[in-house]
């Protein structure tokens, strides 16, 4: 079975910080895919990144960077010089591939406050 | 191109009401999925449709139905609903294996 562990129930910073978010993961699969989702206090759940188990190389997307390491299964997720905006729950999510259709599996997700 | 779509946003019912979620994409996309949403939890898989004509149970299907109706909608229904499934739900469709998700429709049930 699959499992996603998002350790960090809540964290709070105050605005510029740096600030990691931990996923770590367990499947049986060899091919699979790793998500990030935000959700907003507005409720909707906005697609942040996805990779694949075979590409390890980090991400960076402006102040957004990924860490996947398959050796210690976790994808990492770090906002750099945090703003308010980035104030929500983020979730971690693993996919795996099956033929009738790919199924998620969330972590419980992260209460990130950054406060001004 | 509105993506996915939910309907309604906001819905209160009592103890064994019956109601239909429904969940419509203009993305041609092929798999549609249903998830809920508890306070604390992730989201948790309900049913999903691989293709137009499918559906499979997810993690927590006890409770309810689906039906695709065709490739753009898939609906969800609470035959007879009861206070633990009030939580949000999330309708989603897949494209190139990323899901996307509806706006999300909120269901108390009293």
């Amino acid at each position: 079975a699959q499992k996603v562990t998002q350790a960090q129930t809540e964290i709070s910073v105050v605005e510029k910080e740096d600030v990691t978010l931990d996923c770590v993961y367990e499947t049986r699969d060899t091919t699979y895919y790793l998500f990030w989702y935000k959700q907003p206090p507005s409720g909707e759940l906005v697609f942040l990144i996805r990779r694949n188990s075979f590409d390890e190389q980090n991400e960076i997307s402006g102040r957004y960077s990924w860490n996947f390491q398959k050796s210690t299964s976790s994808f990492n997720f770090t906002i750099t010089a945090s703003q308010v905006v980035d104030s929500a729950v983020y979730f971690c999510a693993l996919s795996e591939e099956k033929t009738s259709g790919s199924r998620l599996t969330f972590g419980e997700g992260t209460q990130l406050t950054v406060n001004p | 191109n509105a993506g996915v779509t939910q309907t309604p946003k906001f819905q209160v019912l009592k103890t064994g009401q019956s109601m239909t979620l429904q969940c419509a994409q203009d993305m041609n996309h092929n798999s549609m999925y249903w998830y809920r949403q508890d306070p604390g939890m992730g989201l948790r898989l309900i049913y999903y449709s691989a293709s137009e004509g499918t559906t499979d149970k997810g993690e927590v299907p006890n409770g309810y139905n689906v039906s695709r109706l065709n490739k753009r909608e898939f609906s969800l229904r609470l035959e007879s609903a009861a206070p633990s499934q009030t939580s949000v739900y999330f309708c989603a469709s897949t494209w190139t294996g990323t899901q996307y998700f509806g706006p999300g429709t909120r269901l108390t049930v009293l």
